[in-house]
C-alpha cells in the first residue's frame, strides 16, 4: 500500500497569516495514464469531508481561491494564503492513483 | 443537487451483522463505480471498498476482505454495505463517496461525501 505522510500533525495559525501542509507519499502517484491522483480534502468539526483540491492543483468548484495546491511524484503541498475562522479543522491528502486508496493522518489548523 | 444519504448505521455486538445503505440522488448512479470510507472516532479515514459502475467488479480492504460485501441497486439508486462477523475495530462512521469520473474504475477524487452514519461495535 502506498503510505501517505503528513506534516505537521498540528498548525495554529493567527487569522489572516498563511498556513501550508505536507503530504509525502512512499511512491510516485503519476499513474500510468499520466495524470497524478492527489487531492486534499477538508473536514470542519463534525462535519463529513469535503473535496478541497484535486490532481494537485486543481480547486474544486466553489473552493476559494486562498487554497492552492502544488507538487509532483512524491511530494505536495497545500497553502492556505490567508486563514479564516472557518478555515478551522483538518485536512487530508488522499491518493488514487493505485489501490487501496490511502489518506495522510490528517493535519489540524487551529486559529492562534 | 448531488446528494448521498447513508443509513442503517447503530450499535450491535462483535459477532453480529449490519446491513448499511446509501441512497443517491442528483445523478446517474450506474454509471459510476462507488465508494465505501470509514472513520473511526476521532481517526482519520480508512478506505473500505469499491464496486464497478456495472457490478461486475468489487475489492475490499484487507481489514474488511471476507467480512464485507458491497453490492447496488441502479433500479432504486442505492448502494449496500452488508458487514457480517463484526468486531469492535468496525467501529467508525462509514460514508459513501462517489468518484470524480464517470464509467471509471479509477477512483481519481471523491465528492460528494454523505454524511455518514455510525456503527458502533460494543457488548
Amino acid at each position: 500500500d502506498i503510505v501517505m505522510t503528513q506534516t505537521p500533525l498540528y498548525s495554529r495559525v493567527t487569522l489572516g497569516q498563511p498556513a501550508s501542509i505536507s503530504c509525502r507519499s512512499s511512491r510516485s502517484l503519476v499513474h500510468s495514464d499520466g495524470n497524478t491522483y492527489l487531492s486534499w480534502l477538508q473536514q470542519r468539526p463534525g462535519q463529513p469531508p469535503r473535496l478541497l483540491i484535486y490532481e494537485i492543483s486543481n480547486r474544486f468548484s466553489g473552493v476559494p481561491d486562498r487554497f492552492s495546491g502544488s507538487g509532483a511524484g512524491t511530494d505536495f503541498t497545500l497553502k492556505i494564503s490567508r486563514v479564516e475562522a472557518e478555515d478551522v479543522g483538518v485536512y487530508y491528502c488522499m491518493q488514487a492513483t493505485q489501490f487501496p486508496v490511502t489518506f495522510g493522518g490528517g493535519t489540524k489548523v487551529e486559529i492562534k | 443537487q448531488v446528494q448521498l444519504v447513508e443509513s442503517g448505521g447503530g450499535v450491535v455486538q462483535p459477532g453480529r451483522s449490519l446491513r448499511l445503505s446509501c441512497a443517491a440522488s442528483g445523478f446517474t448512479l450506474r454509471t459510476y463505480s462507488m465508494h465505501w470510507v470509514r472513520q473511526a472516532p476521532g481517526k482519520g479515514l480508512e478506505w473500505v471498498a469499491i464496486i464497478s459502475y456495472d457490478g461486475s467488479n468489487k475489492y475490499y480492504a484487507d481489514s474488511v476482505k471476507g467480512r464485507f460485501t458491497v453490492s447496488r441497486d441502479d433500479s432504486k439508486n442505492t448502494l449496500d454495505l452488508q458487514m457480517n462477523s463484526l468486531r469492535p475495530e468496525d467501529t467508525a462512521v462509514y460514508y459513501c463517496v462517489r468518484p470524480g469520473y464517470s464509467n471509471s474504475w479509477y477512483p481519481n477524487w471523491f465528492d460528494p461525501w454523505g454524511q455518514g452514519t455510525l456503527v458502533s461495535v460494543s457488548s
